[in-house]
């Protein structure tokens, strides 16, 4: 049972413009929210946060967004930039441990 | 900030023989975190210890697999024998506790089995 699901397996952006992942989950339980970045041969990089008080977080050109009566959150990065080429993943949390989505992979066409 | 440290970077051994990676986190977290991730999948929580004392552990940790964190700083992860199952992403990760502390990850090890 995925307690959080990215559906989108890839996602292609022209540079400069909006990225816009997206993420579900079904346990209301879950309190704190996150995405993180990864490359080839890395491990997950956390990107940006957000706790279920919140319905928004900005950091730089990240921004995180929550709908908790819809389940849903999303990342928005602008510009994008080639180097945001990379596989991202949302996690939710509650009791310490993360339930990590599959995960999306981002490709910024220069 | 040097960040966490897992070794060895990659595993790769026969069936039936035991595997032990080691983690060693950001200094002053007082929380490590062992993860598993498979191929097209997210990583899978597996364990995690405040300081010394192991406080939860997924039903995916079979009782072939046993982590330690005997001073409360580096954790070891053993895998007794091993199956093709267990071929995976070992990912361990720290944070400093308290609520809503974003967890950091390490590079992972890489376990191929033969």
């Amino acid at each position: 049972d995925q307690q959080v699901k990215q559906n989108s397996p890839s996602l292609s952006v022209q540079e400069g413009r909006i990225s816009i992942l997206n993420c579900d989950y079904t346990n209301s339980m879950f309190d704190y929210f996150l995405w993180y970045k990864k490359y080839p041969a890395e491990g997950p990089t956390f990107l940006i946060s957000i706790s279920s008080i919140k319905d928004k977080n900005e950091d730089g050109r990240f921004t995180v967004f929550l709908n908790k009566s819809a389940k849903h959150l999303s990342l928005h990065i602008v510009p994008s930039q080639p180097g945001d080429s990379a596989v991202y993943f949302c996690a939710a949390g509650g009791n310490e441990k993360l339930t990590f989505g599959t995960g999306t992979r981002l490709t910024i066409i220069p | 900030d040097t960040g966490v440290s897992q070794n060895p970077r990659h595993k790769i051994t026969k069936r039936g023989q035991n595997v032990t990676f080691r983690c060693d986190p950001i200094s002053e977290h007082n929380r490590l975190y062992w993860y598993r991730q498979t191929l097209g999948q997210g990583p899978e929580f597996l364990t995690y210890f405040q300081n010394e004392a192991q406080l939860e552990k997924s039903r995916l940790l079979s009782d072939r697999f046993s982590a330690e964190r005997p001073k409360g700083s580096f954790s070891t992860l053993e895998i007794q024998r091993t199956e093709q199952g267990d071929s995976a992403m070992y990912l361990c990760a720290s944070s400093p506790g308290g609520s809503y502390q974003p967890q950091h990850f390490g590079d992972g090890t890489r376990l191929s089995i033969l």
